[in-house]
């Protein structure tokens, strides 16, 4: 079981650029869940699927941010354009049943 | 209004010593699941413990266990003869399933172990 892998672990990007992060949940797992970790705001919850459906992407920031979730095995957070407010740890997680939820490494987002 | 609140932003700990760590939420819904996670300096979520509402003893892993007292609301995470490793960030979530279950995290407790 390699767990959930997000990529890249780092990602530094100037203002105005497009920022794609990527995640690849555990086999099996059904569910899968986008975070932003900030000092100011903590853990926020900023979209999650259910079986690569979009359930609640009310927590998206504004609509600068997108994600997609393709096929069970993959999925994607872009930003666009991205702002130096955007600067966070992105975590992904995926869950198959109630009990569990495991977190991939994070993605460090540096926007200058 | 916040659904998990950890009112002590830092605290620190005699190596050796137990360490509790508080957890208090908020929720209408009867079936509910508590989660603790431990982030590192490195920066990963690793979980730690789970309690389901309807579980009546509190739950243990190893040195961790968790104080549960529902009609407080609070789950409270416990430490036992904390180590140097312990050291680090520690959240508290909450999964409601009329929220479609996803966690909702507290702002964190920053514990230091003193050698």
């Amino acid at each position: 079981d390699a767990g959930v892998i997000q990529s890249p672990r780092h990602e530094v990007t100037e203002m105005g650029q497009e920022v794609t992060l990527r995640c690849k949940p555990i086999s099996g797992h059904n569910s899968l869940f986008w975070y932003r970790q900030t000092m100011m705001r903590g853990l926020e919850l900023l979209i999650y699927f259910n079986n690569n459906v979009p359930i609640d992407d009310s927590g998206m920031p504004e609509d600068r941010f997108s994600a997609k979730m393709p096929n069970a095995s993959f999925s994607t957070l872009k930003i666009q354009p991205s702002e130096p407010r955007d600067s966070a740890v992105y975590f992904c997680a995926s869950s198959r049943q109630r009990n569990g939820y495991t977190f991939g490494s994070g993605t460090r987002l540096t926007v200058v | 209004a916040q659904k998990i609140t950890q009112t002590q932003p830092g605290m620190f700990v005699q190596e050796k010593e137990a360490v509790t760590l508080d957890c208090t939420y908020d929720t209408s819904d009867q079936s509910y699941g508590l989660f603790w996670y431990k982030q590192p300096s490195s920066g990963e979520m690793i979980f730690l413990i789970y309690q389901g509402s309807y579980d009546e003893q509190n739950a243990t892993e190893g040195r961790y266990s968790l104080n549960f007292q529902k009609a407080r609301k609070s789950a409270n995470l416990v430490i036992s003869a904390s180590q140097l490793g312990d050291s680090a960030m520690y959240f508290c979530a909450m999964r409601e399933p009329n929220a479609g279950n996803m966690l909702t995290f507290g702002g964190g407790t920053r514990l230091m172990v003193k050698p």
